[in-house]
């Protein structure tokens, strides 16, 4: 089983729409989480950690349940400018390193 | 505030050669990491340093390696080249272990 799991997509959304991406996690012992965006071809970007009470950015709502190790994000009213890869990420206690799901990819049409 | 900075931004080199790659982290900032992102394989962990130290290394071989200078800056110095090492390999730098990490624009790595 994959250490971070994600559903590739792409999702096809038109502008406007909410959109939630999900991702599983396999290692109990992970100790902070993050969402970062990656444009095509270009660095990885932070978007937001995500803290187990769940918190929100704006359109951004990002959600973690320990117990079922999973972590989602949710978008509401797309922009086309949200067309992007969502990666989720986890870091393991002790740890400084990250592990990084595939990502899922977001497409939003006019 | 200037970000994480890499160089080159293209490198291409040929089977059996040695490729070396650099990073400047923020200002402040004295952890460096390196990933390597291959096609279809997403983010893969590298190499961690700290104050000059190597702190942990990712599944790969001997033939990658790298240093932290007295400055935070880092290299990464790939041996013995191989066509599947074609890959963009990014530089991330963070305040301490508990902080986010910040990714350079990468260096694209091709292996003709």
């Amino acid at each position: 089983r994959k250490e971070v799991e994600q559903d590739p997509g792409p999702f096809n959304v038109p502008e406007g729409a909410t959109v939630a991406f999900n991702c599983t996690y396999s290692n109990s012992a992970s100790q902070s989480f993050f969402w970062y965006r990656q444009d095509c071809r270009k660095e990885p970007k932070l978007l937001m950690s995500v803290y187990s009470s769940g918190n929100e950015d704006g359109r951004f709502t990002a959600q973690l349940n320990r117990a079922s190790q999973y972590i989602s994000l949710l978008i509401r009213d797309s922009k086309l400018s949200d067309s992007a890869t969502y990666l989720c990420v986890v870091k393991h206690s002790g740890y400084s390193t990250l592990t990084f799901g595939k990502g899922t990819m977001l497409l939003v049409s006019p | 505030e200037a970000g994480v900075t890499q160089s080159p931004t293209h490198l291409i080199k040929t089977r059996g050669q040695q490729a070396t790659l650099r990073c400047s982290p923020i200002s402040g900032h004295t952890s460096v990491y390196w990933y390597q992102q291959a096609l279809g394989l997403g983010l893969q962990f590298l190499l961690w340093y700290d104050e000059g130290e190597e702190r942990n290394r990712g599944n790969f071989p001997p033939r990658f390696s790298g240093r932290q200078f007295p400055n935070y800056s880092s290299e990464l110095n790939v041996n013995a080249l191989e066509l599947e090492d074609s890959a963009l390999y990014l530089c991330a730098s963070s305040l301490g272990e508990k902080q986010p990490q910040h990714f350079g624009d990468g260096t694209r790595l091709s292996i003709l």
